[in-house]
């Protein structure tokens, strides 16, 4: 139990589909992270959220967006999403020293 | 751009041998390195971070050292046993604002009984 928590855990939706991701943290950090894990990739950054703005957008298409309300709460919108989009996305929240702490991940698959 | 690589891919050992998983980055202007462990299907479990200032960090049966000057660091897990099975990742952190962290591909470590 890392005190980040990602709901769904595992997520099946079609192309023309619209859904969320959600991602909690309370452990009172004020950075949070979208990472995307495909199979024989390293993690890639996706967003950085800092003081809920958001503050690195890594070339991310819009099909995905992100929402930070508030420091412990941090979602990612999906919609009209591609086949390739399939992957684990994973949360993260940043300590004080710099340690990232990672949820379980939401499993995603598009058909 | 930073790059992170892992060498082995993938490690086979008995139970009982240490394990040693190497990490090299091209951009010593690190915030602080991380070493994390993956489950099949899971997230990742943070296992050390060692600052930019330190030199190495333990916990149990692990060690992990960071020389910033040839850019490597090296985890050490001693007297490994079958529960170690998992893929350990590196990461940089960059020294911008933000802290991202810059991931290596991982070494996937099976040990055997």
């Amino acid at each position: 139990e890392t005190g980040v928590t990602q709901t769904p855990r595992h997520l099946v939706m079609g192309m023309t589909n619209k859904k969320s991701l959600k991602c909690e943290q309370h452990l009172g950090h004020n950075a949070m992270y979208w990472y995307k894990q495909s199979a024989k990739k390293p993690l890639e950054l996706m967003f950085v959220y800092s003081l809920e703005e958001r503050v690195e957008n890594n070339s991310v298409p819009s099909r995905f967006s992100p929402e930070c309300p508030n420091s412990s709460h941090l979602f990612l919108h999906l919609h009209t999403l591609q086949p390739e989009d399939s992957a684990l996305y994973l949360c993260a929240s940043r300590g004080y020293t710099g340690e990232l702490f990672f949820g379980e991940g939401s499993r995603l698959t598009v058909l | 751009k930073q790059e992170v690589t892992q060498i082995p891919a993938a490690l086979s050992v008995p139970e009982g041998e240490n394990l040693v998983l190497n990490c090299s980055f091209t951009d010593s202007a690190i915030y602080n390195l991380q070493w994390f462990r993956q489950d099949p299907g899971k997230g990742l479990t943070s296992l050390l971070l060692i600052q930019s200032s330190q030199r190495e960090q333990t916990s149990g049966r692990l060690n992990a050292s960071l020389d910033k000057s040839s850019g490597r660091s090296t985890l050490y897990i001693a007297a490994s046993q079958p529960g170690d099975s998992a893929t350990y990742l590196c990461a940089c952190m960059t020294t911008d604002s933000w802290g991202k962290l810059q991931f290596g591909a991982g070494t996937q470590v099976v040990v055997t009984p």
